[in-house]
């Protein structure tokens, strides 16, 4: 069964600092990989995706995420994390183009502090 | 490009009564759009697919008769959750499909009193 397991609930972090979100995922066939981001009042923004190629993507915004198979993971990452960040982030898994089925995790809130 | 709007953005209404929730792409035609529902801490769970012209396709689960679902439009979607009840308040997210990823409206809060 598809699934997708996202460990942290709420991480605080320092403007500056580098950031780390982690997904793990379970999927039956060959998984596509998603980063959203959810700000309040505001609907879910892409900020990057893997089908195949490269393990390393780069995104929007500065974030980028590397899927390791081996791992059954596709985490999140930020080298300087700025107050705008702060907000609802979310892992999916999704079939083919990731236009259909996406299953979601269950989100990481994030936290900048000055 | 590839907005999509929800309105009401929140609404609260008694228990019994109906509840119309309409999700647009406002810059883009969409023959499939999708609506999620989104509890406290939790993922957003997938509650059907629609898709202009045709019936909507439901996830396993989820009572049609109780979320209905009509997409008259190639830019509109509109969901109607039928004689409300407090179990049913939460978080109902659409997205809206134009070629190969899906774009999100921001959401539709819904408390049942």
């Amino acid at each position: 069964a598809q699934s997708v397991t996202q460990p942290d609930i709420h991480i605080t972090v320092s403007e500056g600092a580098s950031l780390e979100l982690r997904c793990n995922y379970s999927y039956g066939a060959t998984p596509y990989l998603f980063w959203y981001v959810q700000s309040p009042g505001q609907g879910l923004q892409l900020l990057l995706k893997y089908f195949s190629g490269d393990t390393l993507v780069q995104g929007i915004k500065g974030f980028e995420a590397e899927f390791k198979r081996s791992q059954s993971s596709f985490n999140l990452r930020k080298p300087s994390v700025h107050w705008s960040d702060a907000a609802e982030y979310f892992c999916a898994v999704g079939d083919q183009t990731g236009a259909n089925n996406l299953f979601f995790g269950t989100g990481t809130r994030l936290t900048v502090i000055p | 490009g590839a907005v999509v709007s929800q309105h009401p953005s929140w609404v609260i209404c008694k228990s019994g009564t109906s509840v119309k929730i309409e999700c647009r792409s406002l810059d883009f035609q969409a023959t499939t759009m999708f609506w999620y529902r989104q509890f406290p801490k939790q993922s957003l769970m997938l509650m059907a697919t629609s898709n202009e012209g045709s019936k909507a396709t439901y996830e396993q689960g989820v009572e049609k008769d109780k979320f209905l679902i009509n997409h008259a439009s190639l830019t509109l979607s509109t969901l109607t959750v039928t004689s409300a009840h407090p179990e049913d308040s939460s978080f109902y997210i659409c997205s809206a499909r134009p070629r190969d990823e899906q774009f999100f409206g921001p959401g539709t809060r819904l408390t049942v009193l």
